[in-house]
């Protein structure tokens, strides 16, 4: 059971736009720390996507963006594309734990 | 350009122990706080330690705490995590990850990752 919550899978056809939603509590994401979202692609070692809610590293298309409310968070990638097809995961911190926690992790099929 | 190199890797029994190592180049490794996160096979991912970019602070989750141990030689751009007490549910992919500053912070994120080494824990 992890403790950020995400959908276990999410589905679009090229050219669409979806949401991935992380869950948290007042102890990590209501509490105001940051999120981060993080992409893996089969096979691979996970590759930072987003930090700090929103903001995109070098080198991440902007169709890719996320956005932080209460105590949930939410990456949204629009035109799909084939090559989106991987794992996301979120992150952040929790005051309880006293460390980092990370999302169970949503598959994203492209149709 | 950021390389992480992960190794140590392989088959122990249970209550063995293993080091694993992770080579860093392409960065001023002694500027960072470093961490390992693992990723058991089909499952997410999980935090497992930090170190601040001199050594002088470490912090582990209850699931390693006691038993794992992180530690660095910025002489030689190397972290590593020693792991004692080895049990099944220990068994995953190892990552080493780079933090994005020199102390381990509520706003800590991964930016860099290396490509793992696989800890198999069985009879």
């Amino acid at each position: 059971q992890s403790v950020l919550t995400q959908p276990p899978s999410v589905s679009g056809a090229p050219g669409q736009r979806v949401t991935i939603s992380c869950t948290g509590s007042s102890s990590n994401i209501g509490a105001s720390y940051d999120v981060h979202w993080y992409q893996q692609l089969p096979g691979t070692a996970p590759k930072l996507l987003i930090y700090g809610n929103s903001n995109r590293p070098s080198g991440v298309p902007d169709r890719f963006s996320g956005s932080k409310s209460g105590t949930s968070a939410s990456l949204a990638i629009s035109g799909l594309q084939a090559e989106d097809e991987a794992d996301y995961y979120c992150q952040s911190y929790d005051s309880g734990l006293s460390g980092s926690v990370f999302g169970g992790g949503t598959k994203l099929t492209v149709l | 350009q950021v390389q992480l190199v992960e190794s140590g890797g392989g088959v122990v029994q249970p209550g063995r122990s293993l080091r694993l190592s992770c080579a860093a180049s392409g960065f001023t490794f002694s500027g960072y706080a470093m961490h390992w996160v693992r990723q058991a096979p089909g499952k997410g991912l999980e935090w497992v330690a930090v170190i601040s970019f001199d050594g002088s602070n470490k912090n582990y989750p209850d699931s390693a705490k006691g038993r794992f141990t992180i530690s660095r030689d910025n002489s030689k751009n190397t972290l590593y995590l020693q792991m004692n007490s080895l049990r099944a549910e220990d068994t995953a992919v190892y990552y080493c990850a780079r933090d994005r500053g020199g102390y381990y912070a509520s706003e800590s994120y991964f930016d860099y990752w290396g490509q793992g080494t696989l800890v198999s824990v069985s009879s």
